[in-house]
């Protein structure tokens, strides 16, 4: 049950993209294709903002894309706006009704 | 609207106890499996525990078990955590939240409670 590795950090201008790493295991991100990604804004809930690698919840911006490569998945934020400045964390089940999150990466919108 | 709104939080001392509870509305709560995902001051999001729709089968993170147990009562739309044996390290905000599946992502969020586990 380790965590999910993350950048602490990405930083992005306006109308630029960024991506957002996530590397697990063949335990974890490797063995099913059940990652999600969470965008949470300080004293807030999380906010689902891609499941099942790459789908986006209705309301979720087609800004927002999700892939994967073996055990690591990315997030990719397309015309980064000022909204989008947050904290990013990744997901993924790990067998037998666990979850595995990962650290948590912070967004700068310069 | 759907909603899940959790309780129970509050400042206990360490070896203390604490249960928290969470309140759903506005969907079918026995349709949904559940989760507590926890958040440390300034860090970031644990997973906790899970519970599947009818409480068949519940799991949770090798720091809690044998501390913690999640239980769920359907005719009354809640979900609960019980935390016994609290120690400094589970000082954090705790949320319900619910997935659509076994190993489905976490749609709906509580706004979480605050467990401070202090001296």
């Amino acid at each position: 049950q380790s965590a999910l590795t993350q950048p602490r950090s990405v930083s992005g201008s306006p109308g630029q993209s960024v991506t957002i790493s996530c590397t697990g295991t063949s335990s974890d991100v490797g063995s099913y294709n059940s990652v999600s990604w969470y965008q949470q804004h300080p004293g807030k809930a999380p906010k689902v903002m891609i499941y099942d690698v790459t789908r986006r919840p209705s309301g979720v911006p087609d800004r927002f894309s999700g892939s994967k490569s073996g055990n690591t998945a990315s997030l990719t934020i397309s015309g980064l706006q000022a909204e989008d400045e947050a904290d990013y964390y990744c997901c993924s089940y790990a067998g037998d009704y666990t979850r595995v999150f990962g650290g948590g990466t912070k967004l700068t919108v310069l | 609207q759907v909603q899940l709104v959790e309780s129970g939080g509050g400042l206990v001392e360490p070896g203390g106890s604490l249960r928290l509870s969470c309140a759903a509305s506005g969907f079918t709560f026995s349709d949904y499996y559940m989760a507590w995902i926890r958040q440390a001051p300034g860090k970031g999001l644990e997973w906790v525990s899970f519970i599947t729709t009818y409480g068949s089968y519940t799991n949770y993170v090798d720091s809690v078990k044998g501390r913690f147990t999640i239980s769920r009562d359907n005719a009354k739309n809640s979900l609960y955590l019980q935390m016994n044996s609290l120690r400094a390290e589970d000082t954090a905000v705790y949320f319900c939240a619910r997935a659509s599946h076994s190993e489905g992502a976490f749609d709906i969020w509580g706004q979480g409670t605050m467990v401070t586990v202090s001296s």
